[in-house]
């Protein structure tokens, strides 16, 4: 099984919008609406922002959204604040029960 | 509240075996629908899903490192045990266990992590 691939980095200002994708394949991102989110500060756990694609855990912002299109999932964040600069990695669920993560995205808030 | 804690060696020799113990409160890992998986983080690098293991004892694993590793249960300890054979500096990384989601479907709580060095 193949790491997902992400942007290695993205980065916006204060208040704009980014968008971070992550692209399986059919046997993976394409083939589950399991496509989940995490955050990860430096030297922090990572903290899950999005699940099944679009939900939210309770406690993460409504800034945070995700979305699926074919074999390729998306996370955007609106609304940027510095808090939010961390490096992000999706993961889906790639069927016998088991996951492949992404490569990470490091998000710089400018 | 749930809580997960990793503990083992933080330091092998290249081809000893490392076994890491993750220990949880919260919930019982005999309790139908639930799972628990772990994951490693070389340093500054990518999150890698390494096995599962599921409340019913059905185990999963990484299919570049199915050959190495073993995943078990201890259910009246509440802990959860990874080993990973012929271990190599290359296999340097913090190693996180999970509680999985209901439904399975991602990794719901995460340990604090413990950062194991291969060196001889």
């Amino acid at each position: 099984q193949s790491a997902l691939t992400q942007p290695r980095s993205v980065s916006g200002s204060p208040g704009q919008s980014v968008t971070i994708s992550c692209t399986g394949t059919s046997s993976d991102v394409g083939g589950y609406n399991y496509v989940s989110w995490y955050q990860q500060h430096s030297g922090k756990v990572p903290k899950v922002m999005i699940y099944d694609v679009n939900k939210r855990p309770s406690g993460v912002p409504d800034r945070f959204s995700g979305s699926k299109s074919g074999n390729t999932a998306s996370l955007t964040i609106s609304g940027l604040q510095a808090e939010d600069e961390a490096d992000y990695y999706c993961c889906s669920y790639a069927g016998g029960y088991f996951f492949v993560f992404g490569g990470g995205t490091k998000l710089t808030v400018l | 509240q749930i809580t997960l804690k990793e503990s083992g060696p933080t330091v092998v020799k290249p081809t000893q075996t490392l076994t890491l113990t993750c220990t949880f409160s919260g919930f019982s890992l005999s309790a139908s629908g639930v799972g628990m998986g772990w994951i490693r983080q070389p340093p500054g690098k990518a999150l890698e899903w390494l096995a599962t293991i599921y409340w019913d004892d059905d185990k999963r694993y990484s299919p570049s490192l199915r050959s190495r590793l073993t995943i078990a249960k201890d259910t009246y300890k509440n802990q959860v045990v990874l080993t990973m054979t012929n271990m190599d500096p290359v296999d340097t990384a913090t190693y996180y266990c999970a509680h999985l989601s209901p439904g399975y479907t991602y990794a719901q709580d995460w340990g604090q992590g413990i950062l194991v060095t291969v060196s001889s």
